[in-house]
């Protein structure tokens, strides 16, 4: 299984760009990389999944490097409501030994 | 979108009672579904894998006889907490994966808070 590590917490601003990156060394070929937000007593929404280079949606970027060992979450323009707790996810398995396993995640605080 | 649908949001009861909780794909088919279970200001922790059709894989440290899982169809999979005791009070979650496309991510229900008194 591929181990995640992520920052344990940031702060930002209203209106900046948050950058959150995960390493991922042991990261297998036919894994996805996956990224997740979660409110307090809420289950984890989806954001973001990629593969390698740059995937882009309606409300983040995820960059992956070529040798896919880390990924970076963008979030433009942060508000408030974007408090949150972020994580990765890797690893697909073939034949559905998909086994999706949370690190500790990345708590962003958003101020005013 | 894809969306999982967990029930019910919240449970209150006493020591001794034994608790199910439904998870359910509401417009995809899941041959799996993952159980985790989540104690405050930490992550997720996988519990179970739920298989349709046949047993659930536990992780380590899980007991089987405590937390039964029956995944009877490709829409629904049931979490039982068993003889639940304060220690069981937590937040569970599911999540489901559409099988019919390749690729796609893990959807998660709402969670269950669930609190023994």
């Amino acid at each position: 299984l591929a181990k995640t590590t992520q920052p344990i917490s940031m702060d930002s601003y209203e209106g900046q760009e948050v950058n959150i990156t995960c390493s991922h060394n042991n990261i297998a070929t036919n894994d996805y990389i996956t990224w997740y937000q979660q409110f307090p007593s809420q289950g984890p929404r989806f954001i973001i999944q990629g593969y390698k280079t740059k995937v882009t949606n309606e409300v983040a970027s995820l960059f992956i490097p070529a040798d896919r060992k880390s990924s970076t979450l963008s979030l433009p323009r942060v508000s408030l409501s974007d408090t949150a707790v972020y994580y990765c996810l890797v690893g697909w398995g073939t034949g559905g030994s998909y086994i999706p396993t949370f690190g500790r995640g990345t708590s962003l605080i958003v101020h005013p | 979108g894809a969306v999982v649908s967990q029930h019910p949001s919240r449970v209150i009861c006493k020591s001794g009672t034994s608790v199910k909780i439904e998870c359910r794909s509401l417009d995809f088919q899941a041959t799996t579904m993952f159980w985790y279970r989540q104690f405050p200001k930490q992550s997720l922790m996988l519990m179970a894998t739920s298989n349709e059709g046949s047993k659930a894989t536990y992780e380590q440290g899980v007991e089987k006889d405590k937390f039964l899982i029956n995944h009877a169809s490709l829409t629904l999979s049931t979490l039982t907490v068993t003889s639940a005791h304060p220690e069981d009070s937590s937040f569970y979650i599911c999540s489901a994966r559409d099988r019919g496309q390749s690729n796609q991510p893990q959807h998660f229900g709402d969670g269950t808070r669930l609190s023994i008194l």
